[in-house]
């Protein structure tokens, strides 16, 4: 069965710092990996995805996240954190076998000033 | 750009009481889905549909659950007696289909349920 883990509920940093946000997942076939963000009030939007080929996948706003098949990892990050970067993140799992996604608990990011 | 729509954006409704939630998907997309979010929780698989049936359900869409496509554009979720754990937001997606060989789906905004 596929599994998703994201560590840390909470992440805090400060304007123009790293932003990290860790996820591990399980899968017993080559995952197709995405991370979502939902913002206050609204929707679960697509940040980016992986499926095949290259292993660095860029997103939007500047995210990008890489897959690393020997540490089951697709953690997510941006070089400088926005105060508009202030969300919760997914992060999900699903395959060639199943349309349905499996989510993270998700990770709240807050931006200070 | 395309956007999946949801209706109602807040329901409260007392314990028993029918409910259906309203999504209108994407219109050239052929595969729909049900997501819930209990309130600090993560986003939970309830069921998906193609072709006019049911292709996957989790435990959680159990006989009080029931989805259908009346129209052609609407895509509804009906809880038949609501109980206080149903309260959650409710996800609708869409997806066109699998030929890029991954499934990514569009979200709606949500339905929150708020059963009393």
């Amino acid at each position: 069965a596929q599994s998703v883990t994201q560590l840390g509920s909470h992440v805090s940093v400060s304007e123009g710092a790293l932003v990290l946000l860790r996820c591990n997942y399980s899968s017993s076939v080559p995952p197709y990996l995405f991370w979502y963000v939902q913002y206050p009030n609204q929707g679960l939007q697509l940040l980016l995805k992986y499926t095949t080929g290259a292993t660095l996948v860029k997103g939007i706003n500047g995210f990008e996240a890489e897959f690393k098949k020997s540490e089951t990892s697709f953690h997510l990050t941006k070089p400088s954190a926005h105060m508009s970067d202030a969300a919760e993140y997914f992060c999900a799992v699903s395959d060639d076998n199943t349309d349905k996604l499996i989510f993270g608990t998700g990770t709240r990011l807050q931006v200070f000033p | 750009e395309p956007e999946v729509t949801q209706t109602p954006s807040h329901q409260v409704t007392q314990m028993g009481q029918e409910v259906i939630l309203r999504c209108v998907p994407i219109s050239n997309h052929l595969y729909f889905y049900w997501y819930r979010q209990i309130l600090g929780q993560k986003v939970e698989f309830l069921v998906s549909f193609y072709n006019n049936e049911i292709s996957e359900k989790s435990e959680i869409f159990d006989d009080q659950f029931s989805v259908e496509r009346p129209d052609g554009s609407n895509f509804t979720l009906k809880i038949r007696s609501t109980k206080l754990e149903d309260s959650a937001m409710y996800f609708c997606a869409s997806n066109p289909g699998r030929s890029s060989g991954a499934n990514v789906l569009t979200f709606g905004a949500g339905s929150r349920l708020t059963v009393l």
